[in-house]
């Protein structure tokens, strides 16, 4: 599996500078959301998740944010390294006791040395 | 656990034939994605399965595509009859329960000639 040479919008950042990468969802019921990284030939892989009863959540070297108020989350990366080079995409849980993860449009983060 | 176990990993077929991709889900896990993946739409779901049974099929796009999943360590996604603009990463995923992430495999990639 490959992530299939999207046409993205790109942020480009040098190695050891933060990066953040936004995403707007689109359901205001959604009550669970997860980051996602995506390398070229494989599948997305878990970066960091949040509940809607949170705003903010960290990890090791990432944060996420997220503002209910206008359906807005962000993914925050510290001293970004090239291995941190791939698409990412948020992706929102429209709940009704179900898990249906609907993934955003995606973001391609290019690390520049 | 090896994780979720998706084939083939590649798949050559001519327009007209029937596909079937396969999906071995994380053992324990009880909710079931099929995933699209295109340059034009990104990441669709297709369907989705909670203990076997399909509970969203809306992202299927034509009747030409059907889903099963006859125990909970097994799943396909058949297409029938092929098109070229079926040509995509088909990517399977499982979860373990309500509101935690979802692991991936590393997909299918088919293409329909």
């Amino acid at each position: 599996g490959e992530s299939v040479g999207l046409h993205l919008p790109t942020l480009s950042v040098q190695e050891g500078d933060n990066s953040i990468i936004n995403c707007a969802y689109s359901n205001s019921a959604s009550d669970y959301f997860i980051w996602y990284k995506q390398e070229s030939g494989k599948g997305p892989q878990f970066i960091i998740d949040i509940r809607s009863n949170m705003d903010k959540r960290q990890g090791q070297r990432v944060t996420v944010l997220l503002n209910k108020t206008v359906k807005h989350l962000s993914l925050q990366i510290a001293a970004t390294q090239p291995g941190d080079s791939a698409v990412y995409f948020c992706a929102e849980n429209l709940s009704g006791g179900y898990n249906k993860l609907i993934f955003g449009a995606g973001t391609r983060l290019a690390v520049h040395p | 656990d090896a994780g979720v176990i998706q084939s083939p990993r590649h798949e050559v077929t001519e327009m007209g034939q029937e596909v079937t991709l396969r999906c071995k889900p994380i053992s324990g896990h009880n909710s079931l994605f099929w995933y699209r993946q295109t340059m034009m739409r990104g990441l669709e779901l297709l369907i989705y399965f909670n203990n076997n049974v399909p509970i969203d099929d809306s992202g299927m796009p034509e009747d030409r595509f059907s889903a099963k999943m006859p125990n909970a360590s097994f799943s396909t996604l058949k297409i029938q009859p092929s098109e070229p603009r079926d040509s995509a990463v088909y990517f399977c995923a499982s979860i373990f329960r309500l509101n935690t992430e979802a692991f991936f495999g590393q997909g299918t990639r088919l293409t329909v000639v």
